[in-house]
């Protein structure tokens, strides 16, 4: 039973425009969510978090949403680079328990 | 610049054999994660650590895992006898228990292939 579902697997966005990737969750107990970023052959780096008791959390070119009532959590990235280019986990925990993590969602910024 | 270091980065041995994966988690932490990421599967938690005490190993297959913290500059993970199922990268992180959330910090990562 998937807690953290990223249902898409991949994800090309042009550069220069705004990248969404979504993540659901089914329990209502977590508090704390985050996204990891991903290069090849590199371990997972910390982007961005939100509580939730807030609904939005923004750091630079990202901006991360939470939707309690839909259980719904999107990173948005504008405007999109290259750089960006790697697969994006959404993570979440209860307290401090570990992190669930989703499947990831690979993103390609076409030049 | 603090960092988790794992070592060795890759290891392909054959099956039946003993492998062992070591981590540095960052000065500091008090809790260390191992995860193994396979295509199918994801970021799959092991088991974890608080203050060098096992917390929690229920993603390991008991008869061939073991996870250890010798002291707070080393974590283990042992597969004995390894097979071919077990290949995959294999993850440490640390992390510091906070009252709000509690972002974890990857090592590099270990690849594993069991021929």
């Amino acid at each position: 039973d998937q807690q953290v579902k990223q249902n898409s697997p991949s994800l090309s966005v042009q550069e220069g425009r705004i990248s969404i990737l979504n993540c659901d969750y089914t329990n209502s107990m977590f508090d704390y969510f985050l996204w990891y970023k991903k290069y090849p052959a590199e371990g997972p780096t910390f982007l961005i978090s939100i509580s939730s008791i807030k609904d939005k959390n923004e750091d630079g070119r990202f901006t991360v949403f939470l939707n309690k009532s839909a259980k719904h959590l999107s990173l948005h990235i504008v405007p999109s680079q290259p750089g960006d280019s790697a697969v994006y986990f959404c993570a979440a925990s209860v307290g401090n328990t570990p992190l669930v993590f989703g499947k990831g969602t690979r993103l390609s910024v076409i030049a | 610049d603090a960092r988790v270091t794992q070592t060795p980065r890759h290891k392909v041995t054959e099956m039946g054999q003993e492998v062992t994966m070591r981590c540095q988690p960052i000065l500091g932490h008090n809790t260390v994660f191992w995860y193994r990421q396979t295509m199918m599967q994801g970021l799959e938690l092991l088991a974890y650590f608080r203050n060098r005490a096992p917390l929690d190993d229920s993603g390991m297959p008991k008869d061939r895992f073991s996870a250890e913290m010798p002291d707070a500059t080393l974590a283990t993970l042992k597969i004995q006898p390894s097979e071919p199922r077990d290949s995959a990268v294999y993850f440490c992180a640390s992390g510091l228990v906070r009252l709000e959330g509690n972002e974890q910090f990857f090592g590099p990562g270990t690849r594993l292939t069991v021929l």
